[in-house]
């Protein structure tokens, strides 16, 4: 009964490589979120979406493209991956989205670049 | 633009009582969040302020000040558990995604 789950939990991957993120909510929740959190453990925003539509997209290269096939999904695809990716990946989630709302978040997912 | 500025460590004793402070400059002003972080965790939600004053629940307590743009989290009868990030956050001007502060970490000991 999970609400917000990532998958994998752990990645270690080679520069260059492309990998995804996965990430479900099992909440009805209408508003999905991506985060990232660095090795001095500062959380930031990076894509936020509302009902599979993209609210939010911060200053993030390129190379990181979200996709939302349903409003219970999110994933996280990240083409040629760099050192600097090394972090933890948060996704989370809000009912509609109000800035009054809870986020509930996901274990994180570790990702290791080598 | 936005800034949230938080003390990066704390110690303190079981038992005692710890105050962390957070103070916040916004372009428009849509609440003040605290969420706690254990080691290697989620994020969890833990207070919202939206009004001035004192918001209290059970041992956890959120102040807010909005004229002073200063935020506190009052921790009561500090247990071993309580050992965690404290992350204080505000709504982006927009009212759309949280930008949180560089967090607080509290280490309690015996």
């Amino acid at each position: 009964d999970t609400a917000v789950s990532q998958t994998p939990k752990y990645l270690v991957t080679q520069m260059g490589n492309d990998k995804s993120i996965k990430c479900e909510q099992n909440l009805g929740h209408d508003t999905m979120y991506w985060y990232k959190q660095d090795s001095k453990k500062f959380l930031k925003i990076m894509f936020s979406y509302n009902n599979k539509e993209l609210i939010i997209n911060e200053t993030v290269p390129n190379r990181f493209s979200p996709k939302s096939p349903d409003k219970a999904h999110l994933n996280l695809h990240i083409n040629s991956l760099e050192l600097g990716d090394s972090a933890v990946y948060f996704c989370a989630s809000s009912p509609t989205g109000g800035y009054q709302e809870t986020q509930y978040f996901g274990p994180g997912t570790r990702l290791l670049v080598l | 633009g936005q800034n949230i500025d938080q003390p990066t460590e704390m110690t303190a004793t079981e038992g005692a009582i710890v105050q962390i402070n957070c103070t916040y400059q916004t372009s428009g002003f849509n609440g003040l969040f605290w969420y706690q972080q254990h080691a290697g965790e989620a994020p969890t939600f833990l207070s919202y302020n939206v009004l001035d004053g004192l918001e209290e629940k059970g041992r956890f307590s959120s102040f807010l000040s909005r004229s002073k743009g200063y935020s506190y989290l009052l921790l009561k009868e500090l247990q071993m558990k309580d050992s965690a990030s404290y992350l204080c956050a505000a709504m982006n001007q927009a009212g759309t995604a949280l930008i949180f502060g560089k967090g607080t970490t509290l280490s309690v000991s015996s």
